[in-house]
């Protein structure tokens, strides 16, 4: 079973930041945190993870709590094509999809 | 950028016929997995492969399962069998390194099997 709780869904106005939460409380020491998303099912794209520290690339940026027990994925400009299921995962060896998050855009 | 490819997009078959689902994973990768997503629901781990043997495997990857890797290049996923309720999207995946490491699995777009 997925070790994250994520809310089902979320809107975000177009232009604006969307933030999605994931809470992972029983994270252990050597799990990292991995955000995919999945379009209309296309299969599932790599977007960032993480083990401690914040990290960002050119898709979205990863805020890790001090805790490490949640996490926000940061998409800093929504587009229309940034509609999609977006799952936060804790992996040890293989990645297990919960239901995610599932992001409207709004135009 | 490379990518994980998956042959046939969309496979149809009869009930009780074999199939055979093929992927080419990234060149550089050394770990294979196999997920499956049913019309509506979440997607599910069915196998993990590493160094030309399965690593694990979930409950759904019965005898009728077989994984191979045939040649340098190529990942198979047999069903030998087919029913109606293995229709679904089959995804392969691929990676760099396995167990507990921050290398991310990669995904292909995925084979839509109908089994009628």
């Amino acid at each position: 079973d997925a070790k994250t709780t994520q809310p089902p869904s979320m809107d975000c106005a177009e232009g604006r930041a969307a933030n999605l939460p994931c809470n992972h409380s029983t994270i252990s020491g050597n799990e990292y945190v991995y955000w995919y998303r999945q379009i209309h099912s296309q299969g599932p794209q790599y977007i960032i993870h993480g083990l401690k520290n914040n990290e960002t690339n050119e898709m979205a940026s990863l805020i890790i709590t001090e805790d490490r027990k949640s996490s926000t994925l940061i998409l800093p400009h929504a587009t229309l094509r940034d509609t999609a299921v977006y799952y936060c995962i804790v992996r040890d060896d293989k990645i297990i999809f919960g239901k995610g998050t599932r992001l409207h855009i709004l135009p | 950028e490379p990518e994980v490819t998956q042959t046939p997009s969309h496979q149809v078959t009869q009930m009780g016929q074999e199939v055979i689902l093929r992927c080419v994973p990234i060149s550089n990768h050394l770990y294979f997995y196999w997920y499956r997503q049913i019309l509506g629901q979440k997607v599910e781990f069915l196998v993990s492969f590493y160094n030309n043997e399965i690593s694990e495997k979930s409950e759904i990857f019965d005898d009728q399962f077989s994984v191979e890797r045939p040649d340098g290049s190529n990942f198979t996923l047999k069903i030998r069998s087919t029913k109606l309720e293995d229709s679904a999207m089959y995804f392969c995946a691929s990676t760099t390194r396995g167990v507990a490491s921050n290398s991310p699995l990669h995904f292909g777009n995925g084979t839509r099997l109908t089994v009628t």
